[in-house]
Order: C-alpha cells, then sequence, then structure tokens
C-alpha cells in the first residue's frame, strides 16, 4: 500500500526559512515529487529526488533520504506569494505506467 | 508551454444526471491522469491513460468511466451523478518514460451534485 504523510498546516515570516516535511511508505519507489498549489489553482511542478541528497533550485531546496523514506521541501527568504499549499508525491512504477500517490498536502502561511 | 485545458471551470449537476468532463493537451503527451481533489483527503487518482483507446483503474474508479479515442483528450465521465462525488477534479498529462518526467495539471473543473 502507499502511505505519504505532512504537516496539515504551517505558518512563518516573511523573510525565514521554513522546511516542510514528508514521510512515505510505498510499494516500489521511482522518485519524489513536490508541487505548489495556490487557492483555486492548478498544482505546478517544484523539484523531483530519486537519489539521496540535496537538490537546489533558486530559494527552494529538496532533501531526499530513501533509507528512512524521508524528504523535506526548504523554502528560504519566504515572501508573501509563496503561502500556498505544497504537494508531496512519490512515484511507483506500475505495469506499463507509472502513477503518482500524492500527499493531503501542506498549507502554508505566510505572514508579515 | 504544455497547456491542458478542462472543457468548465465551474459545473452544476443533479443527482442521476450523466456528466463528462472534457481534458485536452496539446502536447502529444501518451499519459493523462483524471485525479480528484478533496480537502484532507489530497490528490487521488480515479483513472489514467497510457495510449489511445488504453485505460486503467486508479485508486478510487467506482462511479467513474473513461474515454480516450485520440490522443490529446480524455474524459472522465460519471454515469450517474451522485452528491459524494461534488468534487474538484484535476486532468493531468505526462509526455516521455522517463521517470522525472513531471505531470502538468489543467486548471480544474469544481463540480456540485445537487
Amino acid at each position: 500500500g502507499q502511505n505519504i504523510d505532512q504537516p496539515t498546516e504551517m505558518t512563518a515570516t516573511e523573510g525565514a526559512i521554513v522546511q516542510i516535511n514528508c514521510t512515505y511508505q510505498t510499494s516500489g519507489f521511482n522518485g519524489l515529487f513536490w508541487y505548489q498549489q495556490h487557492a483555486g489553482e492548478a498544482p505546478t511542478f517544484l523539484s523531483y529526488n530519486v537519489l539521496d541528497g540535496l537538490e537546489e533550485k533558486g530559494r527552494f531546496s529538496s532533501f531526499l533520504s530513501r533509507s528512512k523514506g524521508y524528504s523535506y521541501l526548504l523554502l528560504k527568504e519566504l515572501q508573501m506569494k509563496d503561502s500556498a499549499s505544497y504537494l508531496c508525491a512519490v512515484r511507483s512504477p506500475t505495469g506499463t505506467a507509472s502513477k503518482l500517490t500524492f500527499g493531503t498536502g501542506t498549507r502554508l502561511q505566510v505572514t508579515l | 508551454d504544455v497547456k491542458v485545458t478542462q472543457s468548465s471551470r465551474y459545473l452544476v449537476k443533479r443527482t442521476g444526471e450523466k456528466v463528462f468532463l472534457e481534458c485536452v493537451q496539446d502536447m502529444d503527451h501518451e499519459n493523462m491522469f483524471w485525479y480528484r481533489q478533496d480537502p484532507g483527503l489530497g490528490l487521488r487518482l480515479i483513472y489514467f491513460s497510457y495510449d489511445v483507446k488504453m485505460k486503467e483503474k486508479g485508486d478510487i474508479p467506482e462511479g467513474y468511466s473513461v474515454s480516450r479515442e485520440k490522443k490529446e483528450r480524455f474524459s472522465l465521465i460519471l454515469e450517474s451523478a451522485s452528491t459524494n462525488q461534488t468534487s474538484m477534479y484535476l486532468c493531468a498529462s505526462r509526455g516521455g518514460h522517463r521517470a522525472s518526467d513531471t505531470q502538468y495539471f489543467g486548471p480544474g473543473t469544481r463540480l456540485t451534485v445537487l
């Protein structure tokens, strides 16, 4: 089965750093994605990790530890526009196609 | 830019009606997906298709069917809508076969069944 856990809500201050955690237990692993979703909009791709370690992309970084079934998304120099939901998703191979299983998402509120 | 469009942003239907949700992508992607998104439950996969006329059940296919007659179009069908199908429906597409290939999402259709 698939189980992906993220905190439901987080609050952080503009200019600060926030870390959003994701733990997973899945049958088969073929990479982990992070998506950003603003209220009323479609999710958009942020990052992909398949090997252990940190991937940095501007203000956003994503970390993966496959042995621990753990990932985090790190947002630096927070801006008000970063207020959104952040979705963790694991890709698992399944037959002729692979699919994503999503966590329930973490709603981040950035305050002044 | 990849573009995934959905036929309606908002839809209101009555219980028992047959409902069609249409999704079109313009990037010649092989894989297409239908999800529903509900508060506290996240995105859940209903059906997906990896080729024309091919379909596979996702995690919650009950009450739904799909059709993929052309590569660019993937339709979700609610044969007899029920109130528990009130939700946000998101379509996505993905090209290629690499594990790193991301999905691109449409803007969503918020369906209300009365």
